[in-house]
């Protein structure tokens, strides 16, 4: 069971809209719709930010969104503010019936 | 409002089996899935396994010879027992509801060392 890949890191300015990708294969991502995605900052325990794919749990922003093609899935934060900065984690249920988190992405607001 | 408490010893010796125990309150733990997932530190999230309403378990495939995660509905609550652990172990440690094939509300963690 090997994590997902994303990128170590992305920047953007206030006001920015940034993509964070999320890339699998067809025994995670590209086999089921349960991609869920995290905001974790510093110290903290891990917050839901996005399930199913594209689905907002209530009292998340609709400044972020997410998709999905193939083995690739994405978290889009727009209108980027000081508070979104803050480490990413996307996970997906797998074929083997758990669940596999990415590497992780380090959002920085410049 | 679910509330879930890691609670355990914070240091175990390698070789020695670390136990932890999550308790839950805000509602009952028999109608959903409960998950352990840990965190070294300065890396990324790891799922451990999880217990679903059955109580049937899911284990990552590269822990599931040392894992065994139970649950006690009377106490409202669910446990990891993790054998052989070394240093590679040494973790934050998390519990979680496991929603679907989400995990929507999160502990607050508590680190285990492991160490002699």
């Amino acid at each position: 069971q090997s994590a997902l890949t994303q990128p170590a890191s992305v920047s953007g300015s206030p006001g920015q809209s940034i993509t964070i990708s999320c890339t699998g294969t067809s025994s995670d991502i590209g086999g089921f719709y349960y991609v869920s995605w995290y905001q974790q900052h510093s110290g903290k325990a891990p917050k839901l930010m996005i399930f199913e794919v594209n689905k907002r749990p209530s009292g998340v922003s609709d400044r972020f969104s997410g998709s999905k093609s193939g083995t690739t899935a994405s978290l889009i934060i727009s209108g980027l503010q000081a508070e979104d900065e803050a480490d990413y984690y996307c996970s997906s249920y797998t074929s083997d019936t758990t669940d596999v988190f990415g590497t992780g992405t380090k959002v920085t607001v410049l | 409002q679910v509330q879930l408490q890691e609670s355990g010893p914070g240091l175990v010796k390698p070789s020695e089996t670390l136990s932890l125990t999550c308790t839950v309150s805000g509602g009952p733990i028999r109608s959903y899935s409960w998950a352990w997932i840990r965190q070294p530190p300065g890396k990324g999230l790891e799922c451990i396994g999880y217990i679903d309403y059955s109580g049937s378990t899911n284990y990552n495939p590269s822990l599931k010879s040392r894992v065994t995660i139970l649950k006690d509905t009377s106490k409202n609550q669910f446990s990891l027992r993790l054998s052989s652990v070394t240093a590679a172990d040494t973790a934050v440690y998390y519990c979680a509801r496991r929603y679907n094939r989400e995990f929507d509300f999160w502990g607050q963690g508590t680190l285990v060392t492991v160490s002699s």
